[in-house]
């Protein structure tokens, strides 16, 4: 079964660090583009991130540009999200995805960063 | 920055009924279109992509039209279970845009 699983969401105070990690199982994750998207409590969804598959090329949102680095480990099928002075307006549930062609499919179940002092 | 501008906000309908959502471009997309459902507290769910293709073990009575800037999309009769927020999401050019999203009850 293809499959994405996040960790390391949680609470941190405006100014902190986070770093998300996304565990890609069921399909070869060297072969895939891999990006995150968020969504803010009530709201819709906002890219942020996407990663090639060999980590050479990435790209983010204005929003988070300068604070936020995209990674990944092909050896331990494994995305990341390393983010950084972080905002209130950061806060939200972080996807991972797994794109074909841009659409994506499948999407991890979210994990909830919380920026509150 | 590609707008995607999906409407309506939300809708009522009863089980049985045609439900059509429409989504508009700010610029020619080249049928790079999904759409997805999301329940609530879950992720979103790929139906369709390239605007039209029906992803593998999506029902049948959810489908995709559009071309250029503006596309549609259709449950054929609405099921209990079809209830969520619906989806646009543009993937030509980057950053990948979502519409507002549809947030669909029954009636």
């Amino acid at each position: 079964e293809v499959q994405l699983v996040e960790s390391g969401g949680g609470l941190v105070q405006p100014g902190g660090s986070l770093r998300l990690s996304c565990a890609a199982s069921g399909f070869t994750f060297r072969s895939y583009w891999m990006h995150w998207v968020r969504q803010a409590p009530g709201k819709g969804l906002v890219w942020v991130s996407r990663i090639n598959t060999d980590g050479s090329s990435t790209n983010y949102a204005d929003s988070v540009k300068g604070r936020f680095t995209i990674s990944r480990d092909n050896a331990k099928n494994t995305l990341y999200l390393q983010m950084n002075s972080l905002r209130t307006e950061d806060t939200a549930v972080y996807y991972c995805a797994r794109t074909r062609r841009g659409s994506y499919f499948p999407w991890g179940q979210g994990t909830l960063v919380t920026v509150s002092s | 920055d590609i707008q995607m501008t999906q409407s309506p906000s939300s809708l009522s309908a009863s089980v049985g009924d045609r439900v059509t959502i429409t989504c508009q471009a700010s610029q020619d997309i080249n049928n790079y279109l999904s759409w997805y459902q999301q329940k609530p507290g879950k992720a979103p769910n790929l139906l369709i992509y390239d605007a039209s293709r029906l992803e593998t073990g999506v029902p049948s009575r959810f489908s995709g039209s559009g071309s250029g800037t503006d596309f549609t999309f259709t449950i054929s009769s609405l099921q209990p279970e079809d209830i969520a927020t619906y989806y646009c999401q543009q993937y030509d050019n980057l950053p990948y845009t979502f519409g507002q999203g549809t947030k669909l009850e029954i009636k």
